[in-house]
C-alpha cells in the first residue's frame, strides 16, 4: 500500500524557516517524480514544487516560491523535503506530499494526509 | 502561466442526479488535465487524468471529456460520497496550475 507520511509543520515566525518531510513507502521511491501542494486554509489546491527521478534530480518551483524554498529526495532513505525560508504569512497553508504519476506527467495519484505549516508573529 | 477557471463554483444538485462540472484553460493543454475529489478533512484524491481516463478506484458513474481548452467531468448518477469538492489540474506546462474548484452540494 502507497503511504506518504509528511511531519515537520509548525508555527513559524515570518522570516524564519521550517523543513518538511515526507516519508514514502509502499512502493520504490526512487522510480518516481514527487512533488508539494498546498492548500490555504479555506482555500483551494496550489502546486507548490516538484522534482524528476531523473539522475540530475530536476526541480521545478512555483513563482511564489522560488528562491526561497527548496525541494529535494533522498532515494536510500525513501524521503521527500521541502526546505522553507523568508516564510510570509500567505505561506501559511497544508502542506501535501503527492507522488507523480510518471517523470513525464504532472498529475498526482497519490497524496499524504498534510502537515500544517502556520506562519504568524 | 496557464489559467484553469473552473464552473459553476457551486453545483447544487439531488442523490441520483446528473452533475455536470465544467473546466476551461487560458490555452490549449491538450489532453494533459486530471480530475481531483477532496472531501471535507482529506487530501485530494485523483479520479481522471488525461482527460478521459479514469484511475482502477474510480467508479464508472464519473466520466471526463474534452481536449484542448474546454473539459468536463460528469457524474451520471449522484451518491451521497460525491458531495465534496472537485479541482481540475494542467499538467502540459510548468508551472502546474490547479482550477478554483466546484463544490458540490446536496440540493
Amino acid at each position: 500500500e502507497v503511504q506518504l507520511l509528511e511531519s515537520g509543520g509548525g508555527l513559524v515566525q515570518p522570516g524564519g524557516s521550517l523543513r518538511l518531510s515526507c516519508a514514502a513507502s509502499g512502493f520504490t521511491f526512487s522510480n518516481y517524480a514527487m512533488g508539494w501542494v498546498r492548500q490555504a486554509p479555506g482555500k483551494g489546491l496550489e502546486w507548490v514544487s516538484a522534482i524528476d527521478n531523473d539522475v540530475g534530480s530536476t526541480t521545478f518551483y512555483a513563482d511564489s516560491v522560488g528562491g526561497r524554498f527548496t525541494i529535494s529526495r533522498d532515494n536510500s532513505e525513501n524521503t521527500l523535503s521541502l526546505q522553507m525560508s523568508s516564510l510570509r504569512a500567505e505561506d501559511t497553508a497544508i502542506y501535501y506530499c503527492a507522488r507523480r504519476r510518471g517523470r513525464n506527467y504532472g498529475d498526482f495519484d497519490y497524496w499524504g494526509q498534510g502537515t500544517l505549516v502556520t506562519v504568524s508573529s | 502561466e496557464i489559467v484553469m477557471t473552473q464552473s459553476p463554483a457551486t453545483l447544487s444538485v439531488s442523490p441520483g442526479e446528473r452533475a455536470t462540472l465544467s473546466c476551461r484553460a487560458s490555452q490549449s493543454v491538450s489532453s494533459d488535465l486530471a480530475w481531483y475529489q477532496q472531501r471535507p478533512g482529506q487530501p485530494p484524491s485523483l479520479l481522471i487524468y488525461d482527460a478521459s481516463t479514469r484511475t482502477a478506484g474510480t467508479p464508472v458513474r464519473f466520466s471526463g471529456s474534452g481536449s484542448g481548452t474546454e473539459f468536463t467531468l460528469t457524474i451520471s448518477s449522484l451518491q451521497s460520497e460525491d458531495f465534496a469538492v472537485y479541482y481540475c489540474q494542467q499538467y502540459e506546462s510548468w508551472p502546474l496550475t490547479f482550477g478554483g474548484g466546484t463544490k458540490v452540494e446536496i440540493k
